[in-house]
């Protein structure tokens, strides 16, 4: 138990759905982060969010939006995805917020495993 | 090079040492980080190595720095079965101290 939960574990969905992913941690954490790890790369950072503000998006579709209401929990709405989205998509935290913070020690949900059909 | 490398396989038979390599990309990284993957779940934070440092030692984990050449190596020592999962290194890049994580390598230990 990493202290990162994230919901659902498992989610089937169809291209023309909505659905969102949530991550929460009570750690007292400041960054929090969309990873997507599929079989044919490796972890891939999607979103960062330090203080509740969007300080990087690596060229994401925008079929994928996040949502940081408080520092506590992030969200990842989903909607018209493609197959080549299925993948582990993993919500992690760590203390840092804003440039010179040393460490950077990243804590990971379990992540969730979508499958796009 | 960009990207942070790592071999992608190694199998190891119980009870014999692992090795696994990583070179990164940053000489300025102030941290270095080992993770491991089980089967099914999140990352987990093994151990970390201050970037001042040229070796670290925890239990049966050993880490070993050469900010010369950018390369870091973790060493599991007397290798279990439960070892078996993927390590991936990763270091700190951009503003945000986001990590970048290499490929991963997958460990595989037999009885």
């Amino acid at each position: 138990e990493t202290g990162v939960t994230q919901t659902p574990r498992h989610l089937v969905m169809g291209m023309t759905n909505k659905k969102s992913l949530k991550c929460e941690q009570h750690l007292g954490h400041n960054a929090m982060y969309w990873y997507k790890q599929s079989a044919k790369k490796p972890l891939e950072l999607m979103f960062v969010y330090s203080l509740e503000e969007r300080v990087e998006n690596n060229s994401v579709p925008s079929r994928f939006s996040p949502e940081c209401p408080n520092s506590s929990h992030l969200f990842l709405h989903l909607h018209t995805l493609q197959p080549e989205d299925s993948a582990l998509y993993l919500c992690a935290s760590s203390p840092g917020a804003g440039e010179g913070f040393m460490n950077t020690e990243a804590f990971f949900g379990q992540g969730t495993r979508l499958t796009v059909v | 090079g960009e990207d942070v490398e790592q071999s992608l396989f190694l199998s190891v038979r119980e009870g014999d040492s692992s090795v696994i390599n990583c070179t990164y990309t940053d000489s300025s990284s102030t941290y270095l980080y080992w993770y491991k993957q089980e089967p099914g779940a999140g990352l987990q934070l093994l151990t970390y190595i201050f970037s001042n440092m040229d070796m670290k030692q925890d239990q049966r984990l050993t880490v070993l720095l050469n900010k010369k050449d950018k390369h870091l190596s973790l060493r599991i020592a007397d290798t279990q079965t439960g070892d078996s999962a993927i390590y991936f290194c990763a270091e700190p890049k951009g503003g945000f101290q986001k990590l970048v994580f290499g490929t991963g390598t997958r460990l595989l230990v037999s009885p």
